[in-house]
């Protein structure tokens, strides 16, 4: 079985910036994560979809950052205008869901972004 | 408020030797889900385990063993007979039974030396 897809791997890019991370998960799998990951820190969720609508994006700084996933299986995160601080890897995330039940999260390589 | 601590932020051990990694987390729910990750040199987080907080038996997996103690709210990871393909950042994360978010320690870097 494949697992969870993300492109580019690397991305460097000068602050104010715009970028654009893409990710496909897992066939199957109705629920998608982004999380940022910070040098020397655990992963933070940004944003969680199911299906094509999100759960949660209570930790998405919504004023630069912006998450969609139209069909309900590839998702696209955006970063506008970038920040030096946003420098990270940015993981996605997917895993099944039955009923209320959430499988265990499969994550990709990660995105890692260098901002100059 | 949730929280996963692990104090160890590097170890290293040579090759052969037993490594446990700690975990402390805090939480108030009742119903909640322990896991952890391996974060090897390439990026991908990789699902090690699931505990869910009503199953308090240890579990071992080949050289893997976890010790989840609820009393002192750990779940702790050993590791017998390391390897040098254990070398990697470990993650103990904990999510909620309700919103499903996860909550990751700061991760331990493990060097095994050989």
């Amino acid at each position: 079985e494949a697992g969870v897809a993300q492109s580019p791997r690397y991305k460097i890019i000068e602050k104010r910036q715009s970028v654009a991370f893409w990710c496909n998960p897992i066939s199957g799998h109705a629920t998608l994560y982004w999380y940022q990951q910070i040098l020397g820190q655990g992963p933070k969720l940004l944003i969680q979809f199911q299906n094509n609508g999100v759960v949660d994006d209570s930790q998405l700084p919504k004023d630069r950052f912006s998450a969609e996933r139209l069909k309900g299986v590839d998702s696209t995160l955006k970063i506008q205008p970038a920040k030096l601080e946003d420098s990270a890897v940015y993981l996605c995330a997917s895993s099944l869901q039955q009923g209320s039940y959430l499988y265990e999260q499969y994550f990709g390589p990660g995105t890692r972004l260098t901002v100059t | 408020a949730q929280k996963v601590t692990q104090a160890q932020t590097e170890i290293s051990v040579v090759e052969k030797e037993d490594v446990t990694l700690d975990c402390v987390y805090e939480t108030r729910d009742t119903t909640y889900y322990l896991f952890w990750y391996k974060q090897p040199p390439s990026g991908e987080l990789v699902f090690l385990i699931r505990r869910n907080s009503f199953d308090e038996q240890n579990e071992i997996s080949g050289r893997y063993s976890w010790n989840f103690q609820k009393s002192t709210s750990s779940f702790n990871f050993t590791i017998t007979a390391s390897q040098v393909v254990d070398s990697a950042v470990y993650f103990c994360a904990l999510r909620r039974n309700t919103g499903n978010q996860f909550y990751f320690g700061t991760g331990t870097s493990l060097t095994v030396i050989p």
